[in-house]
């Protein structure tokens, strides 16, 4: 089993809808995730972080965060075109030392 | 600079040479990191630095990968006797305190290994 696992995709969605990306991971003990999004060819960007049970929200972005279940996600509100991207989950465990466990990411197509 | 800045930002070479890619971090910023991102691929921790030392190594994948930072700042990743299997995109990031996620990453930079 991988360490954090999302659907490769490509997720498809018209315009102006709801994207619900998810990501599962397997270490108990992770305390801190991110969610990074990376335009094709570019360097991946930090977009949302969660560390606590819930949800937390910034502008369009939701993240939320389950950890009985391990399980955090990502809805973007009212999607467009620009979304568009591949969305890299992130995990870090609980020794905080800068090693982040990357998922593989799920291409998001937001259709005009 | 007023971003993560990484050299050269291609680099081709032939297997079994070595090759050393540099990453000047944002000013200030005493966290750097190395990743790799293969084709298609999520990232790969390779390393962490705080400041000039490095509190975890456990990503590099062999003892023909070093890295070292010098001055809190500029941060060199050596690969020796490169291999096909080194092809790859070698980002570099930074953050601003040990929060422990990388938070400004330079545009990388693609090795490919004939």
């Amino acid at each position: 089993q991988k360490e954090v696992e999302q659907n490769s995709g490509p997720l498809s969605v018209p315009e102006g809808a709801i994207a619900s990306l998810n990501c599962t991971y397997s270490d108990r003990v992770s305390q801190s995730f991110f969610w990074y999004r990376q335009y094709s060819g570019k360097s991946p960007e930090l977009i949302m972080s969660i560390y606590s049970n819930g949800d937390k929200e910034d502008g369009r972005f939701t993240a939320q965060l389950n950890k009985a279940s391990q399980y955090v996600s990502l809805l973007i509100r009212d999607s467009q075109p620009s979304d568009s991207a591949t969305y890299l989950c992130a995990v870090m465990g609980s020794s905080n030392t800068g090693k982040l466990i990357f998922g593989q990411g799920t291409t998001l197509q937001v259709k005009p | 600079g007023a971003g993560v800045s990484q050299s050269p930002s291609n680099k081709v070479t032939e297997k079994g040479k070595d090759v050393e890619l540099r990453c000047d971090p944002i000013s200030g910023h005493t966290a750097l990191y190395w990743y790799r991102q293969r084709l298609g691929q999520g990232l790969e921790f390779l390393i962490y630095f705080q400041g000039n030392s490095a509190p975890d190594k456990s990503g590099l994948p062999s003892d023909r990968f070093s890295a070292e930072r010098t001055g809190e700042s500029v941060s060199t990743l050596t690969i020796q006797r490169t291999q096909q299997e080194d092809s790859a995109v070698y980002l570099c990031a930074s953050s601003k305190g040990g929060t422990g996620q990388p938070q400004h990453f330079g545009d990388g930079t693609r090795l490919s290994i004939l």
